[in-house]
């Protein structure tokens, strides 16, 4: 069965600084990755995604994500933190019948 | 360009009263979801409806109800509430249930508590 894990309950980093959310992965077949983001009382946003083609993908608010299949991994990463990016982080994969399974989040705490 | 909206963005509810969800998009889309969000466990699948007409069990459909009344509008009942259906409830839609290339588009969420 299709899974995700995101190993952190909450990662910290300074403003400025690069950060790395991990996520990893288990599926049959061809994995369909995804990231969101969820901002205080508010719905999940689209950040992106990874279908095939190069490994590194690119998104939205600077945000880039690293597939890598030996390792089964997704990690999402920008290389300078501010501090509006404090927020819920959520990885997921297509599941069964097309249907987004999310990993339980990463809250992303960004220090002045 | 309101996008998803559901209604209300507030309820409590007491043991065993019953009440709906209201949720309706204005994208076109033709897949729509709801997900219920829980601390620690990320998002989970209640129901989901792939167009206009059908509708299919999500990963917790148990004590869930849920109507495609339009293309637009995709209601969630909750016919018995417990206190274990306390949660942050998020409408959701996507063009096209079979795409691997649409992402999904939320609501804000409903916040129930069940006393």
């Amino acid at each position: 069965a299709q899974s995700v894990a995101q190993p952190e309950d909450q990662v910290n980093v300074a403003e400025g600084n690069p950060l790395t959310v991990k996520c990893t992965y288990s599926v049959s077949g061809n994995p369909y990755l995804f990231w969101y983001v969820q901002y205080p009382n508010r719905g999940l946003q689209f950040l992106l995604k990874y279908i095939t083609g190069d490994n590194l993908v690119k998104g939205s608010y600077g945000f880039e994500a690293e597939f890598n299949k030996s390792q089964t991994s997704f990690h999402l990463k920008k290389p300078s933190a501010l501090v509006s990016d404090s927020a819920l982080y959520f990885c997921a994969v297509k599941g069964g019948y097309n249907k987004l399974i999310f990993g339980a989040g990463t809250r992303l705490a960004v220090h002045p | 360009n309101a996008g998803v909206t559901q209604t209300p963005k507030f309820q409590v509810l007491k043991t065993g009263q019953s009440m709906t969800l209201q949720c309706a998009q204005d994208m076109n889309h033709n897949s729509m979801y709801w997900y219920r969000q829980d601390p620690g466990m990320g998002l989970r699948l209640i129901y989901y409806s792939a167009s206009e007409g059908t509708t299919d069990k999500g990963e917790v459909p148990n004590g869930y109800n849920v109507s495609r009344l339009n293309k637009r509008e995709f209601s969630l009942r909750l016919e018995s509430a417990a206190p274990s259906q306390t949660s942050v409830y998020f409408c959701a839609s996507s063009q096209s249930e079979s795409s691997y290339n649409s992402p999904l588009h939320f609501g804000n969420g409903t916040r129930l508590t069940v006393t």
